[in-house]
């Protein structure tokens, strides 16, 4: 039984160029959160996805980034023109159908960015 | 405003004595659940324990217990018995299930257990 799985693990971009970031949600579990971490601090909520809609993306960047959660497939964090400020580990987390209380929520191991 | 406030950006404790780190929270919801998770420096969290709202009794797990003190809004992390291996960032957060259920982190503190 799989945990959250997110790859790549570590990612080295160039400034202007994109970075994509995928995670695998458990098995079964149905809504996917991503956080970014910045050097020297806690967890950022970024964004709240289900299969095919975006819930809550009050935490993610108006501009260059974008998070999808497709009907098939991985949930995708995209970080387009990146800058050196956008350095920092994204962390992705699952959970079940119904996350309505309890400690059901999954991290996975993170992917980590840097902007050169 | 929803927030997790840790004060101790670092902590020292002598390896097999106990130490507690601080949380406290600020919500006007009734129902939240509140965690501890642990990051060393390899980096993944690692989920250590959790307390829910409504929860009469303090969790424990293992050499972890959670400190819950519902009127003061405090979720004190009590590791027992430190060891070497305890070295590492300890982040609290709470959880808003009226809110999609994400959570919410504080600034974490530093650990470090001395031999």
């Amino acid at each position: 039984n799989a945990g959250v799985m997110q790859n790549p693990r570590h990612l080295v971009r160039r400034r202007g160029q994109e970075a994509r970031l995928r995670c695998s949600p458990m098995k079964g579990h149905s809504h996917v959160y991503w956080y970014r971490q910045l050097p020297e601090e806690g967890l950022k909520f970024m964004v709240y996805l289900q299969k095919e809609n975006i819930i809550d993306e009050s935490g993610m960047p108006k501009e260059r980034f974008s998070a999808e959660f497709p009907k098939e497939g991985p949930s995708i964090l995209r970080i387009q023109q990146v800058v050196r400020g956008d350095s920092a580990a994204y962390f992705c987390a699952s959970s079940p159908r119904t996350a309505s209380s309890g400690n059901t929520i999954y991290f996975g191991e993170g992917s980590w960015l840097t902007v050169v | 405003a929803q927030k997790i406030t840790q004060t101790q950006p670092g902590m020292f404790v002598q390896e097999k004595e106990a130490v507690t780190l601080d949380c406290t929270y600020d919500t006007s919801d009734q129902s939240y659940g509140l965690f501890w998770y642990k990051q060393p420096s390899s980096g993944e969290m690692i989920f250590l324990i959790y307390q829910g709202s409504y929860d009469e009794q303090n969790a424990t797990e293992g050499r972890y217990s959670l400190n819950f003190q519902k009127a003061r809004k405090s979720a004190n992390l009590v590791i027992s018995a430190s060891q070497l291996g305890d070295s590492a960032m300890y982040f609290c957060a709470m959880r808003r299930y009226n809110q999609g259920g994400k959570l919410i982190f504080g600034q974490g503190t530093e650990l470090s257990v001395k031999p």
